[in-house]
């Protein structure tokens, strides 16, 4: 089975606030992790990457945070807009492999 | 607008049928996926293919079948449809694979209802 899962299915943040979305991973010889937001009717849109040689990477008012030792990874979106509204779901790729495992995907939803 | 093309947009098959689904890559991008998507469930890899052959398999049905042609783009047939086949398929693509850092985009979906 797939082993990337998110902790929580639905976050609900408030218009303004940070949103932190956690993922979980088993596969301790994953070295790239994507983050993807999934709007409703629409694919799946690449966020931001990390490899495993990193801990922190920072995009446009999105951070992406990987810590090897508990297997766990976050996104952090500063300043939530109503349009982030959306799926969020993280990914995992083997050293060596091609095979993307996604999680089942955190929903989150913007409070006004 | 990833450039990823997937047509159709929208099927609706009875079960025992065959459909295609099919894919145009971003200029360039070599390697495909497929992903299956339902309501109750995340992504579910199907099959990658790489300049023509088969890179990655994943939990694709035996019902189920890929290939990527010469051009580049890829079709994904499904056969001897049931009911829980009902799903979005995706396609995606990048220049090579995940494992050389490139990004991968996603098109916008094939939404197949069969009944």
């Amino acid at each position: 089975g797939e082993n990337v899962g998110l902790h929580l299915p639905t976050l609900s943040v408030q218009e303004g606030d940070n949103s932190i979305i956690n993922c979980a991973y088993s596969n301790s010889a994953s070295d790239y992790f994507i983050w993807y937001k999934q709007e409703s009717g629409k694919g799946p849109q690449f966020i931001i990457d990390i490899r495993s040689n990193m801990d922190k990477r920072q995009g446009q008012r999105v951070t992406v945070l990987l810590n090897k030792t508990v297997k766990h990874l976050s996104l952090q979106i500063a300043a939530t807009q109503p349009g982030d509204s959306a799926v969020y779901f993280c990914a995992e790729i083997g050293a060596h492999s091609d095979k993307i495992i996604f999680g089942k995907g955190t929903r989150l939803h913007i409070l006004p | 607008d990833s450039g990823v093309t997937q047509t159709p947009k929208h099927l609706i098959t009875a079960t025992g049928q065959r459909v295609t689904l099919r894919c145009s890559p971003r200029s360039g991008d070599l390697s495909v996926y497929w992903y299956q998507q339902s309501l109750d469930q995340g992504l579910q890899f199907l099959i990658q293919y790489y300049n023509g052959e088969e890179r990655a398999k994943g939990n694709i049905l035996e019902r189920f079948s890929a290939q990527q042609f010469p051009d580049l783009h890829s079709e994904l047939n499904l056969s001897s449809l049931e009911l829980g086949d009902s799903a979005l398929y995706f396609c995606a693509s990048s220049a090579r694979g995940p494992a050389s850092g490139n990004t991968i985009y996603f098109g916008e979906g094939s939404w197949l209802t069969v009944v």
